[in-house]
């Protein structure tokens, strides 16, 4: 059974940092590509970074670029999600997401985990 | 960016009812669009993918259509588990994007 299980979230002021973490099992890891994507409270969905399964690829949104960083450590079947100058706007759950063999598209999904950026 | 516009917000709809969704692509995605359903305090979880394939575990009552601009997800007869919030996102260009979701609610 494939799971994805995110811990690192909380409440942080703004400009600071976290580090998030997905712990897989259940499958293959290092054969698929990874992806967060983030939930605002009472708001839609949002991509925010895609890895490729080698961790030689990254993608980020234009809004996080150069402020969140994307990486796996295949031999511990971790992803990871280091965000630093964290803003209000930043806020929400955060989901780590493995993606199809097919590509792109997300078929299993952890529970997420909140982050929230307020002084 | 790729603009997913999804219609309508909100269907009101009896279980046993047959439920259309809509998602329009501000420009042509091929046959690269996916459907998700979010319940209230889950996880999304995926439906369809390449416009028209059903994922693992799917029941047969949802599918998918469309191409370029349009696409369509259909609910054939709904049952009480599929009132949830939809929705639809891109896989044709960086950033991936998804449509703001259609919630589908009990009348």
């Amino acid at each position: 059974e494939v799971q994805l299980l995110e811990s690192g979230g909380g409440l942080v002021q703004p400009g600071g940092s976290l580090r998030l973490s997905c712990a897989a099992s259940g499958f293959n890891f290092n054969n698929y590509a990874m992806s967060w994507v983030r939930q605002a409270p009472g708001k839609g969905l949002e991509w925010v970074s895609t890895i490729n399964y080698s961790g030689s690829n990254t993608y980020y949104r234009d809004s996080v670029k150069g402020r969140f960083t994307i990486s796996r450590d295949n031999s511990k079947n971790t992803l990871y999600l280091q965000m630093n100058s964290l803003r209000a706007e930043d806020t929400a759950v955060y989901y780590c997401a493995k993606e199809l063999e097919t590509c792109c598209y997300f078929d299993y999904w952890g529970q997420g985990t909140l982050v929230t950026v307020s002084s | 960016e790729i603009v997913l516009t999804q219609s309508p917000a909100t269907l009101s709809l009896s279980p046993g009812e047959r439920a259309t969704l809509s998602c329009r692509a501000s420009q042509g995605v091929g046959s690269y669009l996916a459907w998700y359903q979010q319940r209230p305090g889950q996880a999304p979880r995926l439906l369809m993918y390449a416009a028209s394939n059903r994922a693992t575990g799917i029941p047969a009552r949802f599918s998918g259509s469309g191409s370029g601009t349009d696409f369509t997800l259909t609910i054939s007869s709904l049952e009480p588990e599929d009132f949830a919030v939809y929705y639809c996102q891109q896989r044709s260009d960086w950033p991936r994007t998804f449509g703001q979701g259609t919630k589908l609610e009990i009348k």
